[in-house]
């Protein structure tokens, strides 16, 4: 089954450490993105990835890294910076064809991560 | 800069009742599209549809329907004789031409179908 997978999905974290949040898709997408979720913010892009070895930030990238060394996988780096990373984190992919479509995004189940 | 509004962000009703959750969009591009996306309790978000801006026909499917007003910059979604299992989190979404395909987000509308 092609699909999108997160893990953990449940993360405990003590503050000041950092904590690498994993996603891996088998949609043989090029495009992958990073969200965050708080409650009553709906979601708010950290990274996005549009091809291999290439990643720009997104509106919050602050306290955060990434890698894209293979195209299928796209993992998050919450680091000690984060003032506030307890949040749901939610990764998904998109086919990036030649030209701009505007292609649905498939989405991931999610890590909830909780700094303790 | 891109808006999506979705003024309601929490929704009861009984089951079998209609529902319509709002969503207004603001964007100066000609070319967008919008989605809905539906996010049930476990997470994970389920693409709904898509629509074009050059395509304003409503569209129907099964017990769900979708209406995209441009003149109103609008993009409702009805839900009709509600079901438990339509319980969920909906987000309304705009992309806007070129670029990475960013995605605006509302802040989505929490909709619970009581028994």
């Amino acid at each position: 089954d092609g699909g999108i997978t997160q893990s953990p999905k449940y993360l405990f974290r003590k503050e000041g450490q950092n904590v690498t949040l994993s996603c891996e898709q088998n949609l043989n997408h090029d495009a992958m993105y990073w969200y965050r979720q708080d409650p009553g913010q709906g979601l708010r892009l950290i990274y996005y990835s549009q091809i291999v070895n290439d990643f720009q930030k997104g509106d919050i990238a602050e306290g955060y890294s990434v890698s894209r060394e293979k195209k299928e996988s796209f993992p998050l780096t919450v680091t000690s910076a984060q003032k506030n990373p307890t949040a749901f984190y939610l990764c998904a992919s998109s086919i990036q064809q030649g030209g701009w479509v505007g292609n649905e995004q498939f989405f991931g189940p999610g890590t909830r991560l909780t700094v303790l | 800069a891109q808006k999506v509004t979705q003024a309601q962000t929490e929704i009861s009703v009984v089951e079998k009742e209609d529902v319509t959750l709002d969503c207004v969009y603001e964007t100066r591009d000609t070319t967008y599209y919008l989605f809905w996306y539906k996010q049930p309790p476990s997470g994970e978000l389920v693409f709904l549809i898509r629509r074009n801006s050059f395509d304003e026909q409503n569209e129907i499917s099964g017990r769900y329907s979708w209406n995209f007003q441009k003149s109103t910059s609008s993009f409702n979604f009805t839900i009709t004789a509600s079901q438990v299992v339509d319980s969920a989190v909906y987000f309304c979404a705009l992309i806007v031409s070129g670029g990475y395909q960013k995605v605006t987000f509302g802040i989505g509308t929490k909709l619970q179908v009581i028994p």
